[in-house]
């Protein structure tokens, strides 16, 4: 079946520091890949998304490329801020004729200091 | 706008009691419906879709079951509550198409004591 990897569990950076999230995945198909934020007490909200490989998604400073070829798309912020702190999630979507299957990897929490 | 409501916030249930949580999506006509978990520091893991009223497959068995008795409701239960259901359960909608972006609700925060 399909799987997200996201290596880093928890990464402590400080303010400006540079910021990268690795990401590998897993599927059969031509997936979809999005990266999603997540903030206490909260359900998770969009951050981008890429469905084509070398397609680069972006959002608020954070980007990804889409890699077919390496089956990767790492998050990367050049300079982080304090408001950046927050659980991170890589999925993949194969959806389509009824499947509706969507699959999170572990997430990766983001300590960014002041 | 599209609005996702999803009941109660919160429960505090003892092992062995019923369990219902619900959601409703407003602003937005046959949309795919989902049902998420997570514990505590964990993953999202996803446990049923709904891609139209009535129909609910289910992705992973956790003793839970889920019903869509109205298009823009979705329901999900169990007779029976044990220790490990506790966690973030997450209700969810999104356009049918395998790009769509997935709008989560704030979620339930379930306690079995």
């Amino acid at each position: 079946g399909d799987s997200v990897t996201q290596t880093e569990g928890q990464v402590a950076l400080s303010e400006e520091d540079f910021l990268t999230i690795h990401c590998n995945y897993s599927a059969s198909g031509y997936p979809t890949l999005f990266w999603y934020v997540q903030y206490p007490g909260e359900g998770p909200q969009l951050l981008f998304r890429a469905s084509r490989d070398k397609e680069k998604g972006s959002s608020r400073g954070f980007e990804a490329t889409y890699d077919k070829g390496t089956t990767s798309f790492h998050l990367r912020k050049a300079s982080v801020q304090e408001s950046d702190s927050a659980v991170y999630y890589c999925a993949l979507s194969d959806r389509g004729y009824g499947n509706e299957k969507i699959t999170f990897g572990a997430g990766t929490k983001l300590t960014i200091k002041p | 706008a599209q609005t996702i409501h999803q009941w109660p916030v919160a429960e505090i249930k003892a092992v062995g009691s019923p369990l219902s949580l619900g959601c409703t999506i407003k602003g937005k006509s046959s949309p795919n419906l989902y049902w998420y978990w997570q514990a505590t520091g964990g993953t999202l893991q996803q446990l049923f879709y709904s891609i139209t009223v009535g129909q609910v497959e289910s992705v992973v068995q956790l003793n839970l079951s889920a019903s869509r008795p109205k298009d823009d409701q979705f329901i999900l239960s169990t007779e029976k509550l044990l220790l490990s259901h506790s966690g973030f359960y997450l209700c969810a909608w999104s356009l049918q198409g395998r790009d769509t972006e997935v709008f989560f609700g704030k979620g339930t925060r379930l306690t079995v004591v």
